[in-house]
């Protein structure tokens, strides 16, 4: 079946610091990739998207680039500001058997001030 | 516009009982995802319904089940709870089928003793 790995459970960047977020998929089929951000007592919101290879999608000085070759979809940000503290989960949607949505296991995004 | 309801907010059930949780989606919104959100599995997809059709189902037994009424709104329903389905209930809805832009709630914290 489908996954997503994140390789890291938590970060813990200092206020100003660059980030990276791995984020590798495994599907059969040709996927949509996102990358959702929960914070504490609500549901997941859609952070941002990238329907097709080689796309970037981008959002609140967020960046994640879909890159077919290496099945990977790392979410990165040049600094980091304590407000984008909180869960990040990237999730994959089979354009092929759209809405079986599987998402990987989050990371905690905590930055210190 | 109001955002995606889900109630109730938290129950605690005892074990070999059944649950029924409600999902009011985005006014407009004809699709509706369950989700199950615990700290050791992170967001494990149950079922997708689309203008009252279940159009996808995720690796759960028979004892999740879940309908959709002709005005959006859907229910999930557990039955004979077992101590592993305390969880996280989320529910998101999307204008388009396949859940390419999904809108989560708050989540149902069910606990079961």
């Amino acid at each position: 079946g489908d996954s997503v790995v994140q390789t890291e459970g938590q970060v813990l960047p200092s206020e100003g610091d660059s980030l990276i977020v791995n984020c590798s998929y495994e599907t059969t089929q040709y996927p949509s990739l996102f990358w959702y951000v929960q914070y504490p007592g609500e549901g997941p919101q859609l952070h941002l998207k990238a329907m097709k290879a080689n796309d970037k999608g981008r959002n609140k000085g967020f960046e994640a680039m879909y890159r077919k070759e290496t099945t990977s979809f790392h979410l990165e940000k040049d600094s980091v500001q304590e407000s984008d503290s909180a869960v990040y989960f990237c999730a994959l949607i089979p354009n092929t058997n759209a809405g079986k949505s599987t998402f990987g296991d989050g990371t905690t995004l905590t930055v210190k001030p | 516009k109001a955002g995606v309801t889900q109630t109730p907010r938290y129950l605690i059930k005892t074990r070999g009982q059944q649950v029924t949780l409600s999902c009011s989606p985005i006014s407009g919104h004809r699709s509706v995802s369950w989700y199950q959100q615990t700290p050791g599995q992170g967001l494990q997809f149950l079922f997708e319904y689309f203008s009252e059709t279940q159009r996808n189902k995720g690796n759960f037994p028979g004892r999740f089940s879940g309908r959709q009424f002709s005005n959006s709104r859907s229910e999930m329903n557990v039955s004979t709870l077992e101590l592993g389905d305390s969880a996280l209930y989320l529910c998101a809805s999307s204008p388009l089928a396949g859940g390419y832009e999904q809108y989560f709630g708050p989540g149902t914290r069910l606990t079961v003793t």
